[in-house]
This record gives C-alpha cells, structure tokens and sequence, in this order.
C-alpha cells in the first residue's frame, strides 16, 4: 500500500520551455504532499509543502513564481516549471502524507529534469 | 539547521554490521530512517518519537536517544539488498510534519 505515482519520469527540453510534473497517490489520501529537489549525491532538499485547496508554502530561497505548485485534490499535486533554465536541471521528487503528523512520506519515483 | 549524519560511507562484506548515527543540535519531535537505491525514490524504514526508544527488528533496528537528539540505525549481518544510501529525516516541533535531511550514508555491501 501507500503507493505515489510521479510522471514524468525524465524530461528533456530546450531553455525557455515550463515542464509540468504531477504526484499522485493512487491508494490513499495525502492530506499533503512535500516537493524536494536532488543534486547528485546529495541529500533531499525540501522545496514546498503542498495542502489540498490551500496555496503552497515555500522555503526560503525557492522563487514561488518559478516553481508553481498546485494541490488541487487528496490525491494530485503538481510541480510546474516555469521557463526553465539549465540551472534547474535536477532530480525533483514528491511524497505525500496521509492524515494527522507521525506518518511516513511515500516517495514517487522522482523526474529527472534535464534542460539543453 | 540539517542533521548531521555519520559515517559519510562504509564498506562491509556480507555479514557484516553497520551503525549509522544522526545527530541534531536540539531536540527533535521524530526522526525518521529511508533507505534510496541509486537512481529510485527513497523507502521508508522507520519512525521514532519517542526518547529512548528503540523499535525494528532483529536485522534493521534503530534508537532514539532520551534527549531526542541522536539516533542511531543499525544494520545487522548485513546483506547485498542493504546497499544504498541511508538518510535521516528529522521533524521539529511545529513544523507540519516537514522532514530536514541529513547528508546521507553511502553503504555499500560486497559478496
């Protein structure tokens, strides 16, 4: 159980183009979900933390309009990026949370962003 | 403020056992253990929250000190499916279940 679906799985594209990612849960309600961003052999970075119908909350340091996090429903999040340059190419992963705090995060398979 | 893991890497033959510490300059309301094979997402192993807990079982098993600053995973007799880096991700109070990960451990199991 508890399983998160990220999509897609590996995107290339030329600068200036936004990518969208989506996070799914497929068997439970993530009441929220978490986007962080990976630099090879490095650790998770957390970016935002997505609620279901409320606006994300960023760390400090990640620029909102360039990483435009939706969480439209229980089971769906989406990480879009805008105009994106070669400096955004990275790792990017969702986990999501189910119900009050002391629950795991179930961790999609991650995007990997790559950008010409 | 990022946990501070150690070691950075380790080496073991099959068999071997392994301890990899977390350590948090304040108290700590949980922390939690992953294990990410290269190029995947990370696993969740476990979640301690309270002080001087210890949970697992008898080959994966992990410690929360009573102060809840450190915490240790041990890996008993280890096997080649235990290679991966291992990270901590410890939770503050207040913070609405956000996660800050430590640097990770490399582990690595040969035949």
């Amino acid at each position: 159980g508890a399983v998160v679906s990220q999509h897609p799985s590996r995107v290339i594209c030329k600068s200036g183009t936004s990518v969208k990612i989506e996070c799914r849960s497929l068997d439970f309600q993530a009441t929220t979900m978490f986007w962080y961003r990976q630099f090879p052999k490095q650790s998770l970075m957390l970016m935002a933390t997505s609620n279901e119908g409320s606006k994300a909350t960023y760390e400090q340091g990640v620029e909102k309009d360039k990483f435009l996090i939706n969480h439209a429903s229980l089971t769906l999040s989406t990480l879009t990026v805008t105009s994106a340059h070669p400096e955004d190419s990275s790792f990017y992963i969702c986990s999501g949370v189910q119900g009050a705090r002391n629950q795991p995060q179930h961790f999609g398979d991650g995007t990997r962003l790559s950008i010409l | 403020q990022q946990p501070v893991q150690s070691p950075q890497a380790v080496i073991l033959r099959e068999g071997e056992d392994a301890v990899i510490n977390c350590s948090s300059s304040k108290a700590l309301y949980s922390v939690h253990w992953y294990r990410q094979k290269h190029g995947e997402a990370p696993v969740f192993l476990m979640i301690l929250l309270k002080g001087g807990e210890q949970k697992g079982h008898e080959k994966i098993s992990a410690s929360f000190n009573e102060k809840k600053q450190q915490s240790s995973l041990y890996l008993t007799a280890s096997q080649l499916s235990y290679s991966g880096t291992y990270f901590c991700g410890t939770e503050y109070r207040n913070q609405g279940g956000k996660l800050i990960f430590g640097q990770g451990t490399e582990l690595s199991v040969k035949p």
